[in-house]
This record gives structure tokens, C-alpha cells and sequence, in this order.
């Protein structure tokens, strides 16, 4: 089975600024997906961000980016230009490749000063 | 934009009684799954089902769950007889192909009493 591991269970950011948050995970698979979902307060999970293991570029999306180190198995999320409306628990996922299921980390709870 | 919706928002059930959540999935999405998060806890796989059928399910997913795809739209989630620790978020999701996001519905908080 893949483990997910987000190391921060919780960060905090004054708007505008940038945060990183980290994610590592364990596989002996080559091919996967992985991903980044946000869960406000509504409790609603959105997908952030998608990266594809077999691509070497970083994924991006607006103010979102990834770190895809595919060697160390590490995939951390920046979040550019902080918004109050980015305040939420972010969760890490993985996707073995020709599968269905995610597996999910524990989760980071942003939160966004004003 | 597609959303994925379920319904109820939040359900309240006496230990034993069954239930069932409902979802419509995203119309021309093809797999369909179900998640679960225990409050504070990370989210879980439950089921995924395609082409009329379960094509996997987790440990966690055991005789007292079935899924059900009635008509060409809901997608259902039953519980038979359930018990204090199924209280949890659940969500509905649905994707037009593996290995593709997933879209998930705003959950059914099922509070077991």
C-alpha cells in the first residue's frame, strides 16, 4: 500500500505571502498521478493540482505550483500571493497509474491572515 | 461548471437503522466512488464502481455497505445497519477515466446516535 505523509498539520501565512507545503509518499511504482485537494470550511474537497510522474516539468495552476522531486518521492505545494479564501486543510494524494483509488495524507490546515 | 451532488447534507440515524445516501455524478463521468473522513481523520476509500459493478473496495467496505446505480444518474450508498463509528463525512465522487481527478460532491455528514 502507498503512504502519504504531510509533516505539517498546521501553517499559517499573512496574505499576500507564500507558503510551501510538503508531501512525501511511498512507492515502489514508476508510473502515478498525484495530487493536491483543498477543503475549506464547507467541508467540499476541489482539486487544486495534478501531476503526472512521468512528466518532469512542475505542475501549475494560477497562484498553485508543485516541487515534483520524483527521486527523494517528494511533491510540496505552493501556494503564491496568499488569499483569505485559501485558508483550508490541504490534503496530499496518490494515484497508482491504470488505478482508482487515492490514497490520502493526513492533511495540512492553511490558515490565512489578513 | 459540473458538480457532482449529494444528498442529504447531513443525516442523523439511530444506531441500527439503515441508510442511504444519494449522488448524482458528473453526467458523463464513467467511474464513480465513494470516500470517507472521520472527523480529524484523513479521508479513506471506500468503493469504486464501474460498468454497473464494483471494479474495487477497501476492508473498510464490508457486508453492511452496498452501492447501487438505479437509473442512469443517482448513485447510492447504503448502509444496513449502522453503528457509532460510521459517523464520518461521506463523499461521492465521480471521474470520466483513471487516473484522472477525481470531482467530489459537498458530502453527507452521517451522525449515528
Amino acid at each position: 500500500a502507498q503512504t502519504v505523509t504531510q509533516s505539517q498539520p498546521e501553517m499559517s501565512v499573512q496574505e499576500a505571502e507564500t507558503v510551501t507545503l510538503s508531501c512525501t509518499y511511498d512507492t515502489s511504482e514508476s508510473n502515478y498521478y498525484l495530487f493536491w485537494y483543498k477543503q475549506p470550511p464547507s467541508r467540499q474537497m476541489i482539486l487544486v493540482i495534478r501531476q503526472e510522474a512521468y512528466k518532469q516539468q512542475n505542475a501549475t495552476e494560477n497562484r498553485f505550483s508543485v516541487n515534483f522531486q520524483k527521486a527523494a518521492k517528494s511533491f510540496s505545494l505552493k501556494i503564491s500571493d496568499s488569499q483569505l479564501g485559501d485558508t483550508a486543510m490541504y490534503f496530499c494524494a496518490f494515484m497508482k497509474f491504470n488505478d482508482y483509488k487515492l490514497s490520502f495524507g493526513a492533511g495540512t490546515t492553511v490558515t490565512v491572515r489578513a | 461548471e459540473p458538480e457532482v451532488t449529494q444528498t442529504p447534507s447531513h443525516q442523523v440515524t439511530q444506531m441500527g437503522q439503515e441508510v442511504i445516501l444519494r449522488c448524482v455524478p458528473i453526467s458523463n463521468h464513467l467511474y464513480f466512488y465513494w470516500y470517507r473522513q472521520i472527523l480529524g481523520q484523513k479521508v479513506e476509500f471506500l468503493v469504486s464502481f464501474y460498468n454497473n459493478e464494483i471494479s474495487e473496495k477497501s476492508e473498510i467496505f464490508d457486508d453492511q455497505f452496498s452501492v447501487e446505480r438505479p437509473d442512469g444518474s443517482n448513485f447510492t450508498l447504503k448502509i444496513r445497519s449502522t453503528k457509532l463509528e460510521d459517523s464520518a463525512m461521506y463523499f461521492c465522487a465521480s471521474n470520466e477515466g483513471r487516473n484522472y481527478g477525481y470531482t467530489f460532491g459537498s458530502g453527507t455528514r452521517l451522525t449515528v446516535v
